[in-house]
């Protein structure tokens, strides 16, 4: 069975810096996909970033971007400039191919920014 | 319409009464999904939809029961709930047929439920 495994409960980060959150999986399939979810304190989840496991490059979506390493089952965020908005729960979560597969979510890390 | 609504926001309910929760999505998705979420807890999957058909049902107490009417609404009745089923009930979407969209799924702002 897929696992996804966040091992820091919880990040803080100054304002306008940089911040890493670490995301391993385990899984013994060649092509999936993995996410990034925020979760802000009593609102809605959102999709951060998606990687396709079969895409080499790192995907970048403005301040956000991954450190995707299939070989070692690891796929890092990496938050730039970091803003008070971006305090929330992040979940990496893993997907199989297929219409209508679940996700499988990792324990979450909550990310404080600090002014 | 890029976005998946759900009714009601909050819900207070004794654990006689029966109830239902409604998610809706305009985005011509065909995989909809009910998950149950705990505080600081990350979303377990309760059902899967897909067109329209049940495909995935994680081993849910029958006191929850999923409909889905037609490909943009997805209900989930409920009936002599427990006070331990306290949470908040998130809908999602996913794909429209074809769209290698990598299962990305499309959250509501879920219904939190209090048993009582």
């Amino acid at each position: 069975a897929q696992t996804v495994t966040q091992s820091q409960p919880e990040m803080s980060v100054q304002e306008a810096e940089t911040v890493t959150l670490s995301c391993t999986y385990d899984t013994s399939e060649s092509d999936y996909y993995l996410f990034w979810y925020k979760q802000p304190p009593s609102r809605q989840m959102i999709l951060v970033i998606r990687q396709e496991a079969y895409k080499q490059q790192n995907a970048t979506e403005n301040r956000f971007s991954v450190n995707f390493q299939k070989a070692a089952k690891s796929f890092s965020l990496k938050i730039s400039d970091s803003q008070l908005g971006d305090a929330a729960m992040y979940f990496c979560a893993y997907s199989p191919l297929g219409y209508g597969n679940k996700l499988v979510f990792g324990a979450g890390t909550i990310l404080r920014v600090k002014s | 319409d890029t976005e998946v609504t759900q009714t009601p926001k909050h819900l207070v309910m004794g654990m006689t009464n029966k109830k239902s929760l409604k998610c809706e999505q305009h985005m011509g998705h065909r995989a909809m999904y009910w998950y149950k979420q705990k505080a600081k807890k990350p979303p377990e999957l309760m059902f899967v939809y897909s067109y329209e058909k049940l495909s995935i049902n994680e081993s849910v107490p029958s006191r929850f029961s999923p409909e889905c009417p037609n490909s943009s609404l997805l209900n989930l009745h409920l009936h002599a709930l427990q006070p331990e089923d306290s949470a908040l009930y998130l809908c999602a979407s996913s794909q429209k047929p074809g769209d290698r969209g990598g299962n990305e799924q499309f959250f509501g702002p879920g219904t939190r439920l209090t048993v009582l």
